[in-house]
């Protein structure tokens, strides 16, 4: 079945610096969707990417799809605290999602 | 709109025992997945439902199991426990996985197996 693994597991910043978390198939993706998780919560939809080299942003985050559709990023630009919790990638066609990156910012 | 219902919210049991954990979906919503969430393996999928039937299946033994109703409600079995099956249990309903809709977690059910 289709494998989406994601990096860093962990990312510890300070509040105004920028973080990436990066996911990869092995396989191509119909589309691919990213969850936020905050501590003590559950996942909550952020954004869905669709398009061979798709971009879109939401305020200071990011969120690109790669020409292969094997691969994407969600860049965070001058994070704050608010940023805290982990984020996961899903792959749509089986809705399996890498193991997470855990962000904490150091206020 | 009541979001996605999961009851109960936490749950001790002691290995061998079997549990039932129960999932309300959000309103005209009719996909439901069941996610097992730990901190060393992040979100595993065990299993969708579709208008009462079985899409996919995650790779979990056969003491996971689970079932929909007419009314899209979900329920989720786990016999003989083991410790190993401590963990957050999700559940997630979209309104058509084919139609690429997002998902929408209730809170979870944190299980203890002791």
């Amino acid at each position: 079945g289709q494998q989406v693994m994601q990096i860093p597991q962990y990312q510890h910043v300070q509040e105004g610096e920028d973080f990436t978390t990066y996911c990869n198939s092995s396989t191509t993706l119909s589309n691919i969707q990213w969850y936020k998780q905050r501590p003590g919560g559950h996942p909550v939809f952020l954004i869905q990417l669709v398009k061979s080299g798709e971009v879109k942003k939401q305020k200071r985050l990011t969120f690109q799809f790669g020409e292969a559709k094997k691969n994407s990023s969600l860049h965070i630009t001058a994070t704050q605290t608010t940023d805290v919790g982990t984020y996961f990638c899903a792959g749509v066609d089986d809705m399996r999602f890498g193991a997470g990156t855990r962000l904490t910012v150091k206020p | 709109k009541a979001g996605v219902t999961q009851t109960p919210r936490y749950l001790i049991k002691t290995r061998g025992q079997q549990v039932t954990l129960s999932c309300s979906p959000i309103s005209g919503h009719r996909s439901v997945s069941w996610y097992q969430q730990t901190p060393g393996q992040g979100l595993q999928f065990l299993f969708e439902y579709f208008s009462e039937t079985q899409r996919n299946k995650g790779n979990f033994p056969g003491r996971f199991s689970g079932r929909q109703f007419s009314n899209s409600r979900s329920e989720m079995n786990v016999s003989t426990l083991e410790l190993g099956d401590s963990a957050l249990y999700l559940c997630a309903s979209s309104l058509s996985r084919n139609n690429n809709s997002p998902l929408h977690f209730g809170n979870g059910t944190r299980l203890t197996v002791t």
